[in-house]
Formats: C-alpha cells, sequence, structure tokens
C-alpha cells in the first residue's frame, strides 16, 4: 500500500462542472502540497497545506490531520484545468515529498 | 514568490556521453534541492537530496556515480548523468527548500524539469 494514496485515477468532466480530487495518507505529516503538471512535464505548485483550508482563484484545497486526508476543488471547470493534480506530503519540515501517483482531470468543452 | 530554474529545459544526447542539468534558486538560498526523476505515465521519484557544501544523499536503487549531484553553493546544484544510456531518458525535476522564507517556509519549490533523451 503507498504511503500517499489518490482518487480517482481518471476524472473527465464538462466544462463548468466541480471537480474533487482526493488525497489520504498514512504516515504523520508536516504538510501536505498539491501540484500541477501540464503534458510537457512542467511542475506548478498550487498549494502547501499544514492546516485547514487555502483558496486560490478557483481552486480550494482542504486538509483533515486527524482523517489523514485532503481534498483539492476546482470551480467552474475549465479544459486548461486539464491537467495531472499530484499530492504530496512532508513528513518532516523542509524534508523530501512522497507523491500520489497523480490525477489525470480532463476537461470538455 | 520564490522561482527555481532548470537547464537546459530539453537535451538529446549520445549514448555514452554526459549530460550536465542545472538547477538554481533565483531568488531565495535554498538550503536543501531534491533531484527527482519521472517515467512516462508515473508519478514523481526522489532519486537525492542535497544539502549545500555536503555529499548528496541517494535514495535505494539510485547509482551514485552515475547520477552525480554537487551543490555548491546556495543557489545552484547540478545533476550529471554520466554515461547516459536510452534507459535513462526520462524527466528530471529539481526543487529547492529553504529554511527561513519570510512568506512561506520551509516549503519546496519546484524547477519546470528537464527532459533527458538518449539515443
Amino acid at each position: 500500500k503507498n504511503e500517499v494514496e489518490q482518487s480517482p485515477q481518471n476524472l473527465t468532466a464538462q466544462e463548468g462542472e466541480f471537480i474533487t480530487i482526493n488525497c489520504s495518507y498514512s504516515v504523520g505529516i508536516s504538510a501536505l502540497h498539491w501540484l500541477q503538471q501540464h503534458p510537457g512535464g512542467g511542475i506548478v505548485s498550487l498549494f502547501m497545506l499544514s492546516s485547514g483550508k487555502k483558496k486560490h482563484g478557483r481552486l480550494i484545497a482542504t486538509i483533515n490531520i486527524q482523517e489523514k486526508h485532503s481534498s483539492l476543488h476546482i470551480t467552474a471547470s475549465h479544459p486548461r484545468d486539464s491537467a495531472v493534480y499530484i499530492c504530496a506530503v512532508e513528513e518532516t519540515s523542509g524534508s523530501r515529498l512522497t507523491f500520489g501517483e497523480g490525477t489525470q482531470l480532463t476537461v470538455n468543452p | 514568490g520564490a522561482v527555481v530554474s532548470q537547464h537546459p529545459s530539453r537535451v538529446i544526447c549520445k549514448s555514452g556521453t554526459s549530460v550536465k542539468i542545472e538547477c538554481r534558486s533565483l531568488d531565495f538560498q535554498a538550503t536543501t534541492m531534491f533531484w527527482y526523476r519521472q517515467f512516462p505515465k508515473k508519478s514523481l521519484m526522489l532519486m537525492a537530496t542535497s544539502n549545500e557544501g555536503s555529499k548528496a544523499t541517494y535514495e535505494q536503487g539510485v547509482e551514485k556515480d552515475k547520477f552525480l549531484i554537487n551543490h555548491a553553493s546556495l543557489t545552484l546544484s547540478t545533476l550529471t548523468v554520466t554515461s547516459a544510456h536510452p534507459e535513462d531518458s526520462s524527466f528530471y525535476i529539481c526543487s529547492a527548500s529553504s529554511l527561513g522564507l519570510v512568506w512561506e517556509s520551509d516549503t519546496q519549490y519546484f524547477g519546470p524539469g528537464t527532459r533527458l533523451t538518449v539515443l
């Protein structure tokens, strides 16, 4: 069993839909990252969370430390949101990340 | 926000040659840099962790003599793939971490990645 599990692995949505990607982890962490990887590979860091909730534009990330679970939400999805979304956890501050397998999101017009 | 650059973004080389990839933190001092590798349709795999001025710590299964990492300054780490083979073709990504950034402490900032193709 992976330390970081994401679901779903693949997600197809229609433009405008509300999207949720989930991440569960089994270890104690100091922070959780949500990353976005577009075709071509470049990675963008979306959020780093250690508690609660963060919002940036149409993106919302939440984390429940007790339940070892985080969600990434995209409101009013758009085709340009199509990418792989990766959850990664940091076990101690400033340390190596352990990555989930990623969720391939496709948003159709 | 903090910016990490990688150079080159793409490189094609012949089998047997060596390739150097640079990772730079442009506006902060990176006490720790991480090198990752990504196989097609797979998640990232940590190769090694380097702290400025000391030897890199390699993950199990990563050949340190093949993947040479140098972190000579607080803004630059290099990964050299020596005697490259086609199976070394991959997407290599670095990230940089700094303690004590004012706006976001201890987070990691990712470079854009380098796609290596070995013919």
